[in-house]
């Protein structure tokens, strides 16, 4: 079935630091990525969609400067939270599928998601 | 993107049926209903989907009613390690939007 590798899976880092965090559709090909957040004890929540080849379009309240994505190619997109403060401490999870843009449906996955801690 | 409603936790004895329902009364033609599972500091994990009728693979079977304005995940002979958070998502290849889930708990 369809895979989707998140990496790293956990990271710990000083306030002010950047951390790139990046999702890869392992057995397919996704022109559209989606990345979420999750603080604890609640559901996820989406930020962002990530299209191949063109900008993201960012959910109302989510930062566009202080969240980058980058989708350079078909099976890898990049989320990089910039000058990251103890606020942006979350789980952040991306999902795609490979039937995106096409009239067939098949269900998103899930990468296992990046836990982040700023101290 | 239609809105989804689940009751917030369920309860349950090893080696039961286990049954959620979802409600989802403005799903659109093209929606499909997906349910994921998701365990603590894990991604999102795919149960199951369908558009309507019954469906059923090798870990649940989902139940759509002719109107399609509910679904019902049914989980047989649940084992400890089903207690997880369950999602009830719809939609079509469109972002998907979750709403607070069920927290199934198993209880030996």
């Amino acid at each position: 079935g369809a895979v989707v590798s998140q990496h790293p899976s956990r990271v710990i880092c000083k306030s002010g630091t950047s951390v790139k965090i990046e999702c890869r559709s392992l057995d397919f090909q996704a022109t559209t990525m989606f990345w979420y957040r999750q603080f604890p004890k609640q559901s996820l929540m989406l930020m962002a969609t990530s299209n191949e080849g063109s900008k993201a379009t960012y959910e109302q309240g989510v930062e566009k400067d202080k969240f980058l994505i980058n989708h350079a190619s078909l099976t890898l997109s990049t989320l990089t939270v910039t000058s990251a403060h103890p606020e942006d401490s979350s789980f952040y999870i991306c999902s795609a599928s490979p039937s995106m843009g096409q009239e067939n449906n098949q269900p998103q996955h899930f990468g296992d998601g990046t836990r982040l801690s700023i101290l | 993107l239609a809105k989804t409603t689940q009751p917030i936790s369920m309860d349950s004895y090893e080696g039961q049926e286990v049954n959620i329902t979802c409600s989802h009364n403005n799903i659109a033609t093209n929606d499909y209903i997906t349910w994921y599972q998701q365990f603590p500091s894990q991604g999102p994990r795919f149960i199951i989907q369908g558009y309507k009728t019954k469906v059923t693979n090798e870990v649940a079977s989902l139940f759509i009613p002719a109107d399609r304005k509910s679904s019902t995940l049914s989980l047989p002979r649940v084992s400890l390690s089903d207690t997880a958070v369950y999602y009830c998502l719809v939609g079509g290849n469109t972002p998907l939007v979750f709403g607070k889930g069920t927290r199934l708990s198993v209880i030996a």
